[in-house]
């Protein structure tokens, strides 16, 4: 299977600090995508890295790329209690229609 | 700017009976459009996907079908339905031809088969 897995699949932290997550994929890419989905919603898209990048930032968000161990960690730093979501990457493996595939997330929670 | 819909967002249907679902987007056109499901705690499985009008790929085998009778719609259908077809579907869309595969998604349908 070409699926990314994250790791861990659960991660409960105190608000103020900080959650790291983990994806790792099995052939090359085109790009690697991170969204977010509350509970109950649709995804919604955060960051995209392409291949030839290793690291992005956006707001809070720090993704970094390592294509030669085929993994992508996110960063999310200071969280907040609103950040309680899952989050889910997704491996872009080239291709018109820009299909996607996703892994089974991690579900973070940030405690008050 | 552009907005998926996506209806109904809860549903809950007896085994044997039919079922369609409906995603529209606005805002842009000839989009490439997908239909995902996500069975609880899991990640996402694409069903279908659409490049065109009458274009319908089939990513798993299974009870469901797919139909995109205009440009921006996309329809999630079923003869008759299975227990295991309960689940979260969620409609999306992406720039057709665009090389990063960005998806924007619909909030999803909540469907319990009983």
């Amino acid at each position: 299977s070409q699926q990314g897995e994250e790791d861990p699949q659960a991660l409960s932290i105190q608000e103020g600090e900080n959650a790291t997550m983990n994806c790792s994929y099995k052939t090359s890419i085109n790009n690697l995508q991170w969204y977010r989905q509350n509970s109950g919603r649709g995804l919604v898209h955060l960051i995209l890295i392409r291949s030839n990048e290793r690291e992005k930032h956006s707001g809070r968000l720090r993704v970094t790329l390592d294509t030669s161990k085929k993994s992508s960690s996110l960063l999310i730093t200071a969280s907040r209690a609103a950040d309680t979501a899952s989050y889910f990457c997704a491996t872009n493996y080239g291709g018109s229609q820009g299909n996607l595939i996703f892994g089974k997330g991690t579900k973070l929670s940030v405690k008050p | 700017s552009q907005t998926i819909h996506q209806w109904p967002a809860t549903l809950v249907q007896p085994v044997g009976s039919p079922l369609s679902l409906e995603c529209t987007v606005e805002g842009t056109s000839n989009p490439n459009l997908y239909w995902y499901r996500q069975a609880a705690g899991r990640g996402l499985q694409l069903l279908f996907y659409s490049v065109g009008i009458g274009q319908i790929s089939s990513e798993v085998p299974q009870n469901l079908s797919a139909s995109r009778p205009q440009d921006r719609q996309f329809i999630l259908s079923s003869k008759k339905l299975l227990l295991s077809d309960s689940g979260f579907y969620l409609c999306a869309w992406s720039v057709n031809g665009g090389n990063t595969g960005e998806l924007f998604f619909g909030e999803g349908s909540r469907l319990t088969v009983l």
